[in-house]
């Protein structure tokens, strides 16, 4: 079945400098990739998602990129800000066009804004 | 439009008893699906509904959770009896249809952290 890996698992970053998690997948059969963002007890919410057919996608501060050849799809944040600090989850689907459209996730990252 | 919902949104209970969650999905939407996250690992697929149909089961890890949802709206899973091993957090999620939107989202209520101690 689908595996995903999601690197790094902590990660501490200056107010203003970029963080960047990525994540690889191993069934090519998936084609939906949403990222969800946790924060500190309260639900995760998606943040940006990304189909197999685009290769970049971008909302305002952040970014994912998609490599369908090597598997991985990454999350980039700009200028980051105290209020990015969350659990970041990669997940992994075959959407509505597969027998399931469960997602798969990632173990997450904690991401730290120092202000 | 309200979110999706869960109750309650913590439960402690002995090793050997019965826990029940409830999720109730945001309105209209016919897709609705179980996650279990232990311990600071990934959250883990349990189940997916297709209004009151079980369209995919493969995530319940034994015998002893039991998911309903009568007249396909609200849903409940039930432990019987409770485990060391089950403690987590358990997330209800709750998507459209597929031919009415064509849109993947889920979304996600806020959780269950369920304790057996």
């Amino acid at each position: 079945g689908e595996n995903v890996e999601q690197h790094p698992s902590t990660l501490s970053v200056q107010e203003g400098d970029s963080a960047v998690i990525k994540c690889t997948y191993s069934d090519s059969a998936s084609n939906y990739f949403p990222w969800y963002k946790q924060e500190l007890g309260k639900r995760p919410q998606l943040i940006i998602d990304i189909r197999s057919n685009v290769g970049e996608k971008k909302d305002q501060r952040i970014a994912v990129t998609l490599n369908k050849t090597a598997k991985h799809f990454s999350l980039h944040i700009t200028e980051t800000q105290p209020e990015d600090s969350a659990v970041y989850f990669c997940a992994a689907s075959m959407g509505w066009g597969g027998a399931t459209n469960k997602l798969i996730f990632g173990t997450g990252t904690l991401l730290a804004v120092q202000p | 439009e309200a979110g999706v919902t869960q109750f309650p949104s913590h439960s402690v209970i002995e090793k050997g008893q019965t826990v029940t969650l409830r999720c109730d999905p945001i309105s209209g939407h016919d897709n609705l699906y179980w996650y279990r996250r232990v311990m600071g690992k990934e959250i883990k697929f349990l189940l997916h509904f297709v209004k009151e149909s079980k369209q995919d089961e493969s995530g319940m890890p034994n015998n002893r959770f039991l998911a309903e949802r009568t007249g396909g709206t609200y849903s409940t899973l039930k432990v019987q009896p409770a485990e060391l091993e089950d403690s987590g957090v358990y997330f209800c999620a709750s998507s459209q249809d597929s031919a009415a939107s064509s849109t993947d989202t889920q979304y996600f209520g806020p959780g269950t952290r369920l304790t057996v101690l």
